[in-house]
């Protein structure tokens, strides 16, 4: 089973900020957050990862809370494109991810 | 393009007949792993090679299952005697063990229809 909660689905406006949260109340010290995206008829897409600091990329910006707890993946500019399911993975280093539904994203113009 | 390929991208079959589908992983890429999803739901983990070896299947993979990667390079995952629950998009991925995180890059999948 997925070891993370993320909301079903959520709704942002074309131009603005998407912010995604997810649960991992109990990652363990060696896991690390991976986030991956996919839009309709793709495979999934690399967007970012972390362990324990903040994270970012061309992509996205990774907030990991202190405790671990708790992440937040967030579109800085969010576009049409970005309408997608999104998903928040917690894993060892070279094992196997195990994907939960995820979130969908609509993104509005 | 130089990123996961897999051939076909959609497959019909009738029930009961055999398939097999091509995975070709990103070049010099050690590990290779296979996953099916189905409708709404996100994709779950069939099996895993390094190189040529099959290190890793998950119970999801019965016996009408087989994937093979006899050369390091690319894979085949067959399914024998089809049914209508085998419906679904299966997915491949690679990985580089190497790489310090061990991000997979996927595929864009074979969708399998089974009437």
């Amino acid at each position: 089973d997925a070891k993370t909660t993320q909301p079903p689905s959520m709704d942002c406006a074309e131009g603005r900020a998407a912010n995604l949260p997810c649960n991992h109340s109990t990652i363990s010290g060696n896991e690390y957050v991976y986030w991956y995206r996919q839009i309709h008829s793709q495979g999934p897409q690399y967007i970012i990862h972390g362990l324990k600091n903040n994270e970012t990329n061309e992509m996205a910006s990774l907030i990991i809370t202190e405790d671990r707890k708790s992440s937040t993946l967030i579109l800085p500019h969010a576009t049409l494109r970005d309408t997608a399911v999104y998903y928040c993975i917690v894993r060892v280093l070279g094992q196997n991810f195990v994907f939960g539904p995820g979130t969908r994203l609509s993104v509005l113009p | 393009d130089t990123g996961v390929s897999q051939d076909p991208r959609h497959k019909i079959t009738k029930r009961g007949q055999n398939v097999t589908f091509r995975c070709d992983p990103i070049s010099e890429h050690n590990r290779l792993y296979w996953y099916r999803q189905t409708l709404g739901q996100g994709p779950e983990f069939l099996t895993y090679f390094q190189n040529e070896a099959q290190l890793e299947k998950s119970r999801l993979l019965s016996d009408r299952f087989s994937a093979e990667r006899p050369k390091g390079s690319f894979s085949t995952l067959e399914i024998q005697r089809t049914e209508q629950g085998d419906s679904a998009m299966y997915l491949c991925a690679s990985s580089l063990i190497a790489s310090s995180s061990y991000e997979q890059y996927f595929g864009p999948g074979t969708r399998l229809t089974v009437t």
